[in-house]
C-alpha cells in the first residue's frame, strides 16, 4: 500500500491568514493526488482533484501544486467557513489511501 | 446531479455481518462509467477506503479487510452494497458510498451511516 503522511496534523490560524498543508507519498503518485474538506458531521468535500485541478465551485483562494512524492494544499485567505479538517488522498493505486488529516482551527 | 443515500442497521452484534446498501439517484449504475465504492471513518479517526466495484462486476478490495469483505452492484434497483463478515468493535464507524470516475476522485458522497458493533 502507499502510504501518505500529511503535516501538520493539526494548525491554528487567524482569519485572512495564509495555511499551507503538505502530503507526501511513501512512493511516486505521478499527480495522482486528490484535497478533501470535511466539516464534523458531514461527508468529505473534493476539493482539488489531480494534484492542482480545482473542483467545480470551490472558491479560487484554494489552491494545490506538486507532483511525484510531494504535494501543498494552499488556501490563500483563510475564511470563516474554512475551519475544517482536510485529507489527501491518492488515486493511483488500489487501494486508495488518505492522509492522517490536518486540522484547521481557529487561533 | 448524482446523489447517493447509505441504508442499513445502525447496530449490529460482534462476529455477525454488517449489511449496507446504497442507493444512486441521477444516474444509472449501469450506463455510466463511474466505480462505486464504499469508505469508513471510525469515530474521531481519520478516512479509510474499503472496496469499489464497476457496473460490470469487477472489484477492488482493501487488503487489509478483503477477507471479511464482499461488493455488490444490483443494476435493477440502481444500489451497490457493501458485506462486512465477523464484525468487532474496532468496524464501529460512519460508513460513506462514494463515486470515482475511472481512476479519478471520489467526487460524490453520500451523506454517510453510523453503524455501532455492540452486543
Amino acid at each position: 500500500d502507499i502510504q501518505m503522511t500529511q503535516s501538520p496534523s493539526s494548525l491554528s490560524a487567524s482569519l485572512g491568514d495564509r495555511v499551507t498543508i503538505t502530503c507526501r507519498a511513501s512512493q511516486s503518485i505521478s499527480s495522482s493526488l486528490n484535497w478533501y474538506q470535511q466539516k464534523p458531521g458531514k461527508a468529505p468535500k473534493l476539493l482539488i482533484h489531480a494534484a492542482s485541478s480545482l473542483q467545480s465551485g470551490v472558491p479560487s483562494r484554494f489552491s494545490g501544486s506538486g507532483s511525484g512524492t510531494d504535494f501543498t494544499l494552499t488556501i490563500s485567505s483563510l475564511q470563516p467557513e474554512d475551519f475544517a479538517t482536510y485529507y489527501c488522498q491518492q488515486s493511483y493505486s488500489s487501494p486508495r489511501t488518505f492522509g492522517q488529516g490536518t486540522k484547521v482551527e481557529i487561533k | 446531479q448524482l446523489q447517493l443515500q447509505e441504508s442499513g442497521p445502525g447496530l449490529v452484534k460482534p462476529s455477525e455481518t454488517l449489511s449496507l446498501s446504497c442507493t444512486v439517484s441521477g444516474a444509472s449504475i449501469s450506463g455510466s462509467r463511474y466505480y462505486w465504492g464504499w469508505i469508513r471513518q471510525p469515530p474521531g479517526k481519520g478516512l479509510e477506503w474499503i472496496a469499489s466495484i464497476y457496473y460490470s462486476g469487477s472489484a477492488q478490495y482493501n487488503p487489509s479487510l478483503k477477507s471479511r469483505v464482499t461488493i455488490s452492484v444490483d443494476t435493477s434497483k440502481n444500489q451497490f452494497s457493501l458485506k462486512l463478515s465477523s464484525v468487532t468493535a474496532a468496524d464501529t464507524a460512519v460508513y460513506y458510498c462514494a463515486t470515482a470516475f475511472g481512476s479519478g476522485p471520489n467526487d460524490y458522497w453520500g451523506q454517510g451511516t453510523l453503524v455501532t458493533v455492540s452486543s
